[in-house]
């Protein structure tokens, strides 16, 4: 079945350090959703990349869906303390069903003050 | 206002015992799910149900049963609990093809 690898899977940075997370697929994408996971909390959907090639920025957010649409990054600018939290990757199931939204394993990133 | 909210947030339940958490989401949208997520935080995916219809088992034990009474209420029942079932469980919604909203989560520890 489809499966959404992601890497890395602890990142620890110092305030003001950038921090990126990738993630990949064994196929072809349809979409690709980001989501956050502050400690203790619950997912919180970030963004959707659809197109091939996609680029879209969220502030200090930075996110990347590559040109064969198997492949996504996350790139925070200038981490924060507010950015504590895991990154998942999630990809539609097999048949591009987002019936069944297969998630990474997600990047669990760490902020130094 | 939650859009999505499940009961309870804590659970703490003798191995054996059978116990369920509530879903309702507020949001209109047709599809609803559970989610497990584990010690090493990892999310799977147990049931996706829309407009009341089963639509995704993925291999879950018989012991899990999901219930739908309409399309906005997901309910999870689970007999005879095992240590291995203590986990944050999740319930879901979205419009397909759309962003999922996760409910706060259920806290389950099987003692």
């Amino acid at each position: 079945g489809q499966q959404v690898m992601q890497i890395p899977q602890y990142q620890h940075v110092q305030e003001g350090e950038d921090f990126t997370t990738y993630c990949n697929s064994s196929t072809t994408l349809s979409n690709i959703q980001w989501y956050k996971q502050r400690p203790g909390g619950h997912p919180v959907f970030l963004i959707q990349l659809v197109k091939s090639g996609e680029v879209k920025k969220q502030k200090r957010l930075t996110f990347q869906f590559g040109e064969a649409k198997k492949n996504s990054s996350l790139h925070i600018t200038a981490t924060q303390t507010t950015d504590v939290g895991t990154y998942f990757c999630a990809g539609p199931g097999s048949g591009g069903s987002n019936y069944k939204l297969t998630f990474g394993k997600g990047t669990l990133l760490t902020v130094n003050p | 206002d939650t859009a999505v909210s499940q009961t309870p947030k804590y659970l703490v339940t003798q191995m054996g015992n059978d116990k369920s958490i509530k879903c309702e989401q507020n949001l209109g949208h047709d599809t609803m799910y559970w989610y497990k997520q584990d010690s090493k935080k990892f999310l799977k995916i147990m049931f996706s149900y829309n407009n009341k219809e089963l639509i995704i088992n993925e291999t879950v034990p018989n012991r899990f049963s999901p219930k739908s009474p309409d399309k906005a209420h997901l309910n999870l029942h689970i007999n005879s609990l095992e240590l291995g079932d203590s986990a944050v469980y999740f319930c879901a919604s979205s419009q397909v093809e759309n962003t999922i909203y996760f409910g706060e989560g259920s806290w389950l520890t099987v003692v």
